[in-house]
């Protein structure tokens, strides 16, 4: 069974600290995806980023960056010059079954950023 | 290009009342699945829905059902509410295509069982 842990339950930063929100996950299957969301109060996810089995490259968008390594199963995230716009609940999932098309998100159980003033 | 959208927003029900909440996927997207959230954690998969046919189903009771319409829009049915039942649940939406896996999801529907 697939499962994704995100050990860090809620994290406070001041403006313009960087933060790494930690993601590790478990799964049998060689061909998955690996998601970043956001959770603002509002409720809605938004969509950060998604990440392939087979391309272990990490990737910089803006402020955002993202370390996929399979060798220790993480896919860590990180906010350069963190803003109090970024507070919000961040969820890191993991998608099995590519191959079918049938996948499913499995959800770690986030982390609460709160970046003050 | 519009999002996905679910209807209602908020939602008071009492136990063992029944419960309809609605959503239309993106524009272009053929597959809907259904997720709850409780309060602090993350979201559990329900089912998801394509060519209007339950395809993948979660660790759920069949007191929930669901439906897909020709249009692709779906709804999730909640039958014999329990107070366990309170959470956000959320619509998500994707293109049914090996390779195209990301999948958007809407605003949420509140549902607070009393």
């Amino acid at each position: 069974a697939q499962k994704v842990t995100q050990a860090q339950t809620e994290i406070s930063v001041v403006e313009k600290e960087d933060v790494t929100l930690d993601c590790v996950y478990e799964t049998r299957d060689t061909t998955y995806y690996l998601f970043w969301y956001k959770q603002p109060p509002s409720g809605e996810l938004v969509f950060l980023i998604r990440r392939n089995s087979f391309d272990e490259q990490n990737e910089i968008s803006g402020r955002y960056s993202w370390n996929f390594q399979k060798s220790t199963s993480s896919f860590n995230f990180t906010i350069t010059a963190s803003q109090v716009v970024d507070s919000a609940v961040y969820f890191c999932a993991l998608s099995e079954a590519v191959r079918s098309g049938y996948s499913t998100l499995t959800f770690g159980k986030g982390t609460m950023l709160l970046v003050s003033p | 290009d519009a999002g996905v959208t679910q209807s209602p927003t908020h939602l008071i029900k009492t136990r063992g009342q029944q419960v309809t909440l609605r959503c239309s996927p993106k524009s272009g997207h053929d597959t809907v699945s259904w997720y709850q959230q409780a309060l602090g954690q993350g979201p559990q998969f329900i089912f998801q829905y394509y060519e209007e046919e339950e395809r993948q189903r979660g660790n759920f009771p069949d007191r929930f059902s669901g439906h897909q319409f020709p249009n692709y829009s779906s709804e999730l049915n909640v039958n014999a509410l329990l107070l366990g039942d309170s959470a956000l649940y959320l619509c998500a939406s994707r293109l049914m295509s090996v390779g195209t896996d990301t999948q958007y999801f809407g605003p949420g529907t509140r549902l607070t069982v009393l």
